[in-house]
């Protein structure tokens, strides 16, 4: 199992610009998520979605959009960069709904907006 | 909101123990979890505590959850200069999502 892969390792996007980060699991997760975690602080959840067809809001989610097409990828699309939007992204997954499921983190995507 | 404090930095000699400290406000949370994230790695779970225990042990880490107070530490025994990262604490409240701090990294002097 590769577990939690995602890409680009590192973007430098201009303002204005869009992209698509990937994120897919091969463990057969339902529940997966989106967090951004900017210089000195936790992770903030972007969105998440709980099965295929499923997404929603989590505590940041402005300038960001999900789709789940499939159970293993969970892309995040930001439309129209902004350097508030320089951070590092973390996709992570988890098997079910119960708070005792350990939920598996991607390596991360550093993206700068300049 | 939910908030979950955490002290940015905390150094030990080798073979010292560490121990991280963490308060929250939610007074619903469920599951408290310390979480490690190495240089230009994504966090790794490294365990957890259900709320109505007081105390955990795994090996060399012990997880000590004061739910009067709302304080969570972790402990670790023989400190490794293999254990120097961040450490999130985490917790899982009515908001039914993951809470975390902003970490606290640990260095590990020689």
């Amino acid at each position: 199992n590769a577990g939690v892969t995602q890409t680009p390792k590192f973007r430098i996007l201009k303002i204005g610009q869009s992209m698509t980060l990937q994120c897919t699991q091969d463990m057969n997760h339902n529940y997966m998520y989106w967090y951004r975690q900017d210089p000195g602080m936790g992770l903030k959840l972007i969105y998440y979605s709980v099965g295929a067809g499923i997404t929603d809001k989590g505590e940041v989610p402005n300038g960001y959009n999900v789709s789940r097409s499939t159970t293993e990828d969970f892309p995040l699309r930001l439309e129209l960069a902004a350097p508030s939007q320089t951070s590092v992204y973390f996709c992570a997954s988890r098997r079910g709904r119960s708070s005792r499921e350990t939920q598996y983190f991607g390596p991360g995507t550093r993206l700068l907006v300049l | 909101g939910e908030d979950v404090e955490q002290s940015l930095f905390l150094s030990v000699r080798e073979g010292d123990s560490s121990v991280i400290n963490c308060t929250y406000t939610d007074s619903s949370s469920t599951y408290l979890y310390w979480y490690k994230q190495e240089p230009g790695a994504g966090l790794q779970l490294l365990t957890y505590i259900f709320s109505n225990m007081d105390m955990k042990q795994d090996q060399r880490l012990t997880v000590l959850l004061n739910k009067k107070d709302k304080h969570l530490s972790l402990r670790i025994a023989d400190t490794q200069t293999g254990d120097s990262a961040i450490y999130f604490c985490a917790e899982t409240g009515s908001a039914r999502q993951l809470t975390f701090g902003s970490g606290t990294q640990l260095t590990v002097l020689p």
